[in-house]
């Protein structure tokens, strides 16, 4: 099962794009990135997911390397609610959620 | 609005005592999965039942116990309460099994205390 890795916080300027790294170098060839989020205390919430392509949606952008070791959530104009938790995970296998990245957008 | 219902929100309890968490799953959904979550922790994944049908396991205790019933609705049980039972408590639900993976639909928590 891969692992991921996460910076434990970071910052960001409101209105600035927030880029969130993860390293998952052990993701096999079936294996998805997935990105949750959660703010303060709520049921973690849906971001994006990929496989070995980038993609976008209406909340963010990921962006996934070609040797699929890393990859990075990008929400393009942050706002002070997008404060939270963010994780990144590999499915399927491990069930669980690392600690995630705090991100703290400021004003 | 995830779809997906938990109740109660909140939970007061004493130790010993054996308390029971409801899900309702998003409208079709088949998976149902329950985490655990304590303060300042990470989610703790404690099982997966899909159709009925229990399918993963994390790190569940011996204490705690839990269900998917036909209209798919899952219930958790915990017994022998203890201080350190005292967590916010997360179901999910996805449409699948883990494979192909499945988006998970997180609803809103209980938040147990134990006293």
């Amino acid at each position: 099962d891969a692992k991921t890795t996460q910076p434990t916080s970071m910052d960001c300027a409101e209105g600035r794009a927030a880029n969130l790294p993860c390293n998952h170098s052990t993701i096999s060839g079936n294996e998805y990135v997935y990105w949750y989020r959660q703010i303060h205390s709520q049921g973690p919430q849906y971001i994006i997911h990929g496989l070995k392509n980038n993609e976008t949606n209406e909340m963010a952008s990921l962006i996934i390397t070609e040797d699929r070791k890393s990859s990075t959530l990008i929400l393009p104009h942050a706002t002070l609610r997008d404060t939270a938790v963010y994780y990144c995970i590999v499915r399927p296998g491990d069930m669980r959620f690392g600690a995630g990245t705090r991100l703290t957008v400021k004003p | 609005d995830s779809g997906v219902t938990q109740t109660p929100k909140h939970l007061i309890t004493a130790t010993g005592q054996r308390v029971t968490l409801r899900c309702s799953p998003r409208s079709g959904d088949l998976s149902v999965y329950w985490y655990q979550q304590s303060l300042d922790q990470g989610l703790q994944f404690l099982i997966q039942y899909y159709n009925g049908e229990e399918r993963a396991k994390g790190n569940i205790l011996e204490r705690f116990s839990a269900q998917q019933f036909p209209d798919l609705h899952s219930e958790l049980n915990l017994s022998s309460l203890e201080l350190g039972d005292s967590a916010l408590y997360f179901c999910a639900s996805s449409p699948r099994t883990s494979a192909p993976p499945d988006t998970q639909y997180f609803g809103p928590g209980t938040r147990l205390t134990v006293l």
